[in-house]
């Protein structure tokens, strides 16, 4: 069984620029989460989608920050536009129901210069 | 706000040694606490989930503990080899603001050494 697919796995922009992530959760998984990892720090969550829903933005910086999972399946995450302190890894997971075990992608780690 | 440590930071041991990882959080009201390892430049592998119910899980020469009224977990990994070498992350899962969630601690960072 494939695993969650992200991609890009490494992005280095100016900052100003726009930037995308996509992923692709493990299939049947209804529950797609996207986390931040700061350099020597746990992920945070950002987003967390039921099927096509975001139902937990809550830590979502809306200014700048906007996520999509249009058919409840793949998920694209935009920053537009970037800043400095943005430069992180950002993970995805999913798992069959907000209530299971998570499962992580390999992440983007972004560089903002 | 629940906040999870981890302790130590890092760690370094020699092959073969048995050792203990440690995990606290503030909030005893969790679901269940769950034990992460990331390798550099990837993405994290759960290693053991333990229930709130549950006192303990085992996976090979791994187990987890779990002792909820004192705040505390602690990962113990018998007979360590280099490939052991990682960071490890727990993470307790919560409810707050009306949806349930992961909180991470910064994670301990392993090496075991040939």
């Amino acid at each position: 069984e494939a695993g969650v697919v992200q991609s890009p796995r490494y992005k280095i922009i100016e900052k100003k620029q726009p930037v995308a992530f996509w992923c692709n959760p493990i299939s049947g998984h209804n529950t797609l989460y996207w986390y931040l990892q700061n350099l020597g720090q746990g992920p945070e969550l950002l987003i967390r989608y039921e099927n096509e829903e975001a139902v937990d933005d809550s830590q979502l910086p809306k200014d700048r920050f906007s996520a999509e999972r249009l058919k409840g399946v793949d998920s694209t995450l935009k920053i537009q536009p970037a800043e400095l302190g943005d430069s992180a890894v950002y993970l995805c997971a999913s798992s069959l129901f907000q209530e299971n075990e998570q499962y992580f992608g390999p992440g983007t780690r972004l560089t903002v210069t | 706000k629940q906040e999870v440590t981890q302790i130590p930071a890092a760690l370094s041991v020699p092959e073969g040694e048995n050792l203990v990882l440690n995990c606290s959080f503030t909030d005893s009201a969790i679901y269940n606490l769950q034990w992460f390892r990331q390798d550099p430049g990837k993405g994290l592998t759960s290693l053991l989930l333990i229930q709130s119910s549950q006192r303990e899980q085992t996976s090979g020469r791994l187990n987890a503990s779990l002792d909820k009224s004192s705040g505390r977990s602690t990962l113990y990994i018998a007979a360590s080899q280099p490939g052991d070498s990682a960071t490890y992350l727990c993470a307790v899962r919560i409810t707050q603001g009306g949806s349930e969630k992961l909180v991470f601690g910064k994670g301990t960072k392993l090496t075991v050494n040939p």
